[in-house]
């Protein structure tokens, strides 16, 4: 069963615009999520992460939005860039796990 | 620094041969994780050890498979005898503390079993 859900596959955003990848969770145990951006024959690499106590976090153009009473986060990239495609994998864990459980990811294509 | 090793980059065997992935962690961390991924089930966790130690397995699909961790730089996965449906990207990853943290992931091993 999967715990972590992007419903998404893919996801086209033209060069200049906003992507909003979405992602839901269904264990309310979670309390540290991640997203992880992958490209092609690399391994997935951290991009950003949101505690539980918080409902926003911000890097640059990367910005994570977490809503618990939804059990929804959001990552919104501003603005987006032909260099941002590749998959991003959403990714939970609860304190007293150890392990992260990954979404199946969403294809982002950013055209110029 | 150097990052998460995975070997070999690539491999094609046929079904019934026994395959073996290597890992070698980041230096200092303590945990270290097995994922699989692919296209119907994505990033899926295979087996994870904390300071050597595997702590859950429930992860590995059958008995073929198997890993161990003899030591903290130094990890396999095993698969014996593989079939088609192994086929997939293996990643190895660790981590520098038990329980919190984000993962650092290796480049992966595509293996295809034919």
């Amino acid at each position: 069963d999967q715990q972590v859900k992007q419903n998404s596959p893919s996801l086209s955003v033209q060069e200049g615009r906003i992507s909003i990848l979405n992602c839901d969770y269904t264990n309310s145990m979670f309390d540290y999520f991640l997203w992880y951006k992958k490209y092609p024959a690399e391994g997935p690499t951290f991009l950003i992460s949101i505690s539980s106590i918080k409902d926003k976090n911000e890097d640059g153009r990367f910005t994570v939005f977490l809503n618990k009473s939804a059990k929804h986060l959001s990552l919104h990239i501003v603005p987006s860039q032909p260099g941002d495609s590749a998959v991003y994998f959403c990714a939970a864990s609860a304190v007293t796990g150890y392990a992260l459980n990954f979404g199946k990811g969403t294809s982002l294509l950013v055209t110029p | 620094d150097a990052g998460v090793i995975q070997s070999p980059r690539h491999e094609v065997t046929e079904m019934g041969q026994e395959v073996t992935l290597r890992c070698k962690p980041i230096s200092g961390h303590n945990s270290l994780f097995w994922y699989r991924q692919t296209m119907m089930r994505g990033l899926e966790l295979l087996i994870y050890f904390n300071n050597n130690v595997p702590i859950d397995d429930s992860g590995m699909p059958e008995d073929r498979f198997s890993a161990k961790m003899p030591n903290a730089s130094f990890s396999t996965l095993k698969i014996q005898p593989s079939e088609p449906r192994d086929s997939a990207v293996y990643f190895c990853a660790s981590r520098a503390q038990a329980n919190t943290g984000e993962l650092f992931f290796g480049e992966g091993s595509r293996l295809t079993v034919l």
